[in-house]
């Protein structure tokens, strides 16, 4: 079974400042799906960025980029400007390829952007 | 494009009631996962349905809890004679058809949440 881990429960970041927000995995597949989701105080689930396993190029989304390191099993996200908006719980999320698409996701860092 | 819509956003329950909460994907959708969120936690994924079928229900509690995606209308999770540890919020996600769904990104619904009294 995969597990997904963010080890920082919450961070905090200053408006227009760069924050990374870490996330590991544990898995035996070699070709998978990894996603960024963030969770605003609305509690809507919004996807925030994607990366496929087999792609050696780190995903981009305007401000938001991650750092794929599939040999240590790391996909961090950074998120650089800070904006007021970012607040959000940012949940790191992984799927398998293959029939059983369901995401797995690991617990969520809570971000706070201040002035 | 609507996105995927889920109603009811809040719904009381006391003990020993029925709960439906109900899905529509997204559309052009073929694929619908339900997620539960307990306070303070990440989603755990429940159920993956296409259309009247279940693909993979691992995630389901074996008993009270059940879901369809029926021909025609919304997906429906039902949970009878519902406990306070229900109490969650439930979301639903669509991918369109792709290779059995295979890498498809999944798109949120904002999310039923479950009170029971």
């Amino acid at each position: 079974a995969q597990t997904v881990t963010q080890s920082q429960p919450e961070m905090s970041v200053q408006e227009a400042e760069t924050v990374t927000l870490s996330c590991t995995y544990d898995t035996s597949e070699n070709n998978y799906y990894l996603f960024w989701y963030k969770q605003p105080p609305s509690r809507q689930m919004i996807l925030v960025i994607r990366q496929e396993a087999y792609k050696q190029q780190n995903a981009t989304e305007n401000r938001f980029s991650v750092n794929f390191q599939k040999a240590a099993k790391s996909f961090s996200l950074k998120i650089s400007d800070s904006q007021l908006g970012d607040t959000a719980m940012y949940f790191c999320a992984f799927m398998k390829t293959g029939t059983a698409s369901k995401l797995t996701f690991g617990t969520g860092t809570r971000l706070q952007v201040t002035l | 494009n609507a996105g995927v819509m889920q109603n009811p956003r809040h719904l009381v329950r006391r003990r020993g009631q029925e709960a439906r909460l109900r899905c529509s994907p997204m559309k052009g959708h073929s694929h619908v996962y339900w997620y539960r969120q307990l306070p303070e936690e990440g989603l755990k994924f429940m159920v993956y349905l296409q259309k009247e079928n279940i693909i993979d229900e691992s995630g389901m509690p074996k008993e009270r809890f059940s879901a369809e995606f029926p021909k025609e209308g919304p997906s429906i999770l039902r949970i009878q004679q519902v406990v306070r540890g229900d109490s969650a919020a439930y979301f639903c996600a669509s991918s369109p058809p792709g290779l059995a769904g295979v890498g498809e990104t999944q798109y949120f619904g904002p999310g039923t949440r479950l009170l029971v009294l």
